[in-house]
């Protein structure tokens, strides 16, 4: 099993809600990642967990808090965002962090926030 | 600080076509480079990862080259098909500690039927 799941698929979220986003994988991987896209541009980084701990945060607003409650499960709690957080949120795992490492990516969540 | 520049940006060719799509970047220092494709709206599927010590990795109709000295990678799509539309993109991987991904800006790709 190669994959790496994430729900929901579509999100519409108001300014003052607190929503989560949820990433699951079943592979073994110790390392698990947040990225976020917005429209015709690459990802970009934004949180690295390594055996369940946060081990980088790429300076992202505190309105995103991440949660690793286990090696196989991923969360991304949502709070008091803004219209331009509106983007595609995408999870991936990779077995460590070393340069091998290939990561496997998630479908995404697409979140817009009104 | 690394940087990954795809061209060209869009790359339209007629089914059966071979095409080849570049990548180019700016740190040798590079660990591996790795190709994905990612379709509208989707996740990224990763292609081919290439390690500095190799130079080129094959899968089906696909193969990625690298040459570490001049900075450059490509990706060749043998017979295309209409199915190989969607944008892919190159990335790469700085080397020990360093566990970041520098993406391209990605090839959107069309194959016409």
């Amino acid at each position: 099993d190669t994959e790496v799941t994430q729900t929901p698929k579509h999100l519409v979220m108001g300014m003052t809600n607190k929503k989560s986003l949820k990433c699951e994988q079943h592979m073994g991987h110790r390392a698990m990642y947040w990225y976020k896209q917005k429209a015709k541009k690459p990802p970009e980084l934004m949180f690295v967990y390594s055996y369940e701990k946060l081990s980088i945060n790429e300076s992202v607003p505190s309105r995103f808090s991440p949660e690793c409650p286990n090696s196989s499960l991923l969360n991304l709690h949502l709070h008091a965002l803004q219209p331009e957080d509106s983007a595609l949120y995408l999870c991936a795992s990779s077995r460590g962090q070393g340069s091998a490492d290939t990561q496997y990516f998630g479908p995404g969540t697409r979140l817009t926030v009104l | 600080k690394q940087e990954v520049t795809q061209i060209p940006a869009a790359l339209s060719v007629p089914e059966g076509e071979n095409l080849v799509l570049n990548c180019s970047f700016t740190d040798s220092a590079i660990y591996n480079l790795q190709w994905f494709r990612q379709d509208p709206g989707k996740g990224l599927t990763s292609l081919l990862l290439i390690q500095s010590s190799q130079r080129e990795q094959t899968s089906g109709r696909l193969n990625a080259s690298l040459d570490k000295s001049s900075g450059r990678s490509t990706l060749y799509i043998a017979a295309s098909q209409p199915g190989d539309s969607a944008t892919y993109l190159c990335v790469g991987r700085g080397g020990g500690s360093n566990y970041k991904l520098t993406f391209g800006k990605g090839t959107l790709l069309t194959v016409n039927p």
